[in-house]
């Protein structure tokens, strides 16, 4: 099954950009993946899906245009410009696997990014 | 508007077991997929759960099966997570899910507690 690798941490100044990664292991390079914003004591938020080509489908409700995607090779990164602190958050990217009579959705470990 | 209100969260001892409910509107419920993912205190996420559209297709995570239930009320848009055995280590706050979807929302969760 898919593994989905995050750096546990990221930080970027106010009106700055910053981009997270989600690494898939070798196997599942073809796998789309779900980003996540989780804002403290908040329920996690869709932000948007990342599929090889980029976008797939449409941004979450009320996603701004400052966070967008971008695919290569093995990362499904997601990019925020022009940092607000409105977007200090736990950011997780999450796959669903399904083969044969089995099925999972991994979730990856999860970047707290820091606003400075 | 879409919403996911869960409700149900307790303080319960070792062994015991917790009925979580997960009411629903602003969707077409009964078009929709429907998980449980949960988030121990500090950690990241972890589905545990899937219900498909009409509740004949099933999944769980290794760590919750034979022990959770998940079941669905097309009629009355609901959820619902039948757990017990519940041990420590599923103190958690549980979110009800409309995914996967085009369109993932979560609810702001449901705290459960298993101390003795």
């Amino acid at each position: 099954q898919p593994v989905l690798t995050q750096p546990p941490s990221a930080s970027a100044s106010l009106g700055a950009s910053v981009t997270l990664t989600c690494t898939l292991n070798s196997d599942y390079n073809t796998y789309k993946v779900d980003w996540y914003q989780q804002r403290p004591g908040k329920g996690p938020r869709f932000v948007m899906r990342v599929g090889t080509g980029g976008l797939v489908g449409s941004k979450g409700a009320g996603i701004p245009d400052r966070f967008s995607v971008l695919s290569s090779g093995l990362n499904r990164s997601l990019i925020i410009k022009n940092i607000q602190e409105e977007d200090e958050s736990d950011y997780y990217c999450g796959a669903d696997h399904g083969s044969g009579s089995t099925f999972v959705w991994l979730f990856g470990g999860g970047t707290k990014l820091t606003v400075l | 508007q879409v919403q996911l209100i869960e409700s149900g969260g307790d303080l319960v001892k070792p062994g015991g077991s917790l009925r979580l409910s997960c009411a629903t509107s602003g969707f077409k419920f009964s078009d929709s997929y429907m998980s449980w993912v949960r988030q121990a205190p500090g950690k990241g996420l972890e589905w545990i759960s899937l219900i498909s559209t009409r509740g004949n297709t099933i999944y769980y995570a290794d760590s919750v099966k034979g022990r959770f239930t998940i079941s669905r009320d097309n009629a009355k848009n609901s959820l619902c997570l039948q757990m017990n055995g519940l041990r420590v280590e599923d103190t958690a706050v549980y979110y009800c899910a409309r995914m996967p979807s085009e369109a993932p929302h979560w609810g702001q969760g449901t705290l459960v507690t298993v101390s003795s």
